[in-house]
């Protein structure tokens, strides 16, 4: 079964300061990973989206990495605010299919 | 900017109580999607459809729920009897055509049901 695990579950850092976030997967083939932001109580917001020939990819400061060998996945936030505080959650497509595969998320808290 | 449009945001209800939810996607998408999220979970999908057609619906209870997209634009996902298992947020979301690889999905702001 197609599975895509997040970690950790839920992280609190002040603000101002970095964070990385885990995304491991076990959906194959392979077709696209994204990653969404989700206010509390919002829909989910697309940050980024990263093919099988992309390593890295930036929305301002979001950075994602991609190591399609080893099935894993990164998103780190460089000078975090308060506003950055919601669930960030890994989605994996495989390859013809339609459906995603969606991770649990991480609950990141950002306090002053 | 385009958006998603659900309603209502939040429903209450009592179990056995029939509910429904509205969605109208981004003007032109043809693919439709519901999906459910329990508190602390990713979504998960409910049933997609291509324009009026459902092209996966193997995740969805059809012993209560339904849904329809009647003229392949908006859509209804009703769920009678509801009960106590069925609170969670029902979100919506839309993508210009069949999934590609950089077929990008705009979600909707989702409702949150609550059953008593």
């Amino acid at each position: 079964k197609n599975q895509v695990e997040q970690s950790p579950q839920s992280l609190i850092i002040l603000e101002g300061k970095n964070c990385t976030l885990q995304c491991n997967y076990t959906v194959s083939p392979f077709s696209n990973l994204r990653w969404y932001k989700q206010d509390t109580g919002r829909g989910p917001v697309s940050l980024t989206i990263m093919t099988f020939s992309e390593n890295t990819k930036s929305n301002g400061r979001y950075t994602a990495t991609l190591d399609a060998d080893t099935k894993q996945s990164s998103l780190h936030i460089t000078a975090s605010q308060l506003s950055d505080s919601a669930s960030y959650i890994c989605v994996v497509s495989e390859s013809g299919r339609r459906a995603l595969t969606f991770g649990s998320g991480t609950r990141l808290q950002v306090q002053p | 900017e385009a958006e998603v449009a659900q309603s209502p945001r939040y429903k209450i209800t009592e179990k056995s109580q029939a509910v429904a939810f509205w969605c109208d996607p981004i003007s032109g998408h043809a693919t439709l999607y519901w999906y459910r999220q329990i508190l602390g979970q990713g979504p998960e999908l409910l049933v997609q459809f291509q324009d009026e057609s459902v092209v996966d619906d193997s995740q969805l209870p059809k012993d209560r729920f339904s849904a329809e997209r009647l003229k392949g634009v908006d859509s209804t996902l009703k769920i009678q009897p509801a009960e106590l298992g069925d609170s969670a947020m029902y979100l919506c979301a839309s993508s210009f055509r069949v999934q590609s690889s950089y077929n990008e999905q705009f979600f909707g702001p989702g409702t949150r049901l609550t059953v008593l």
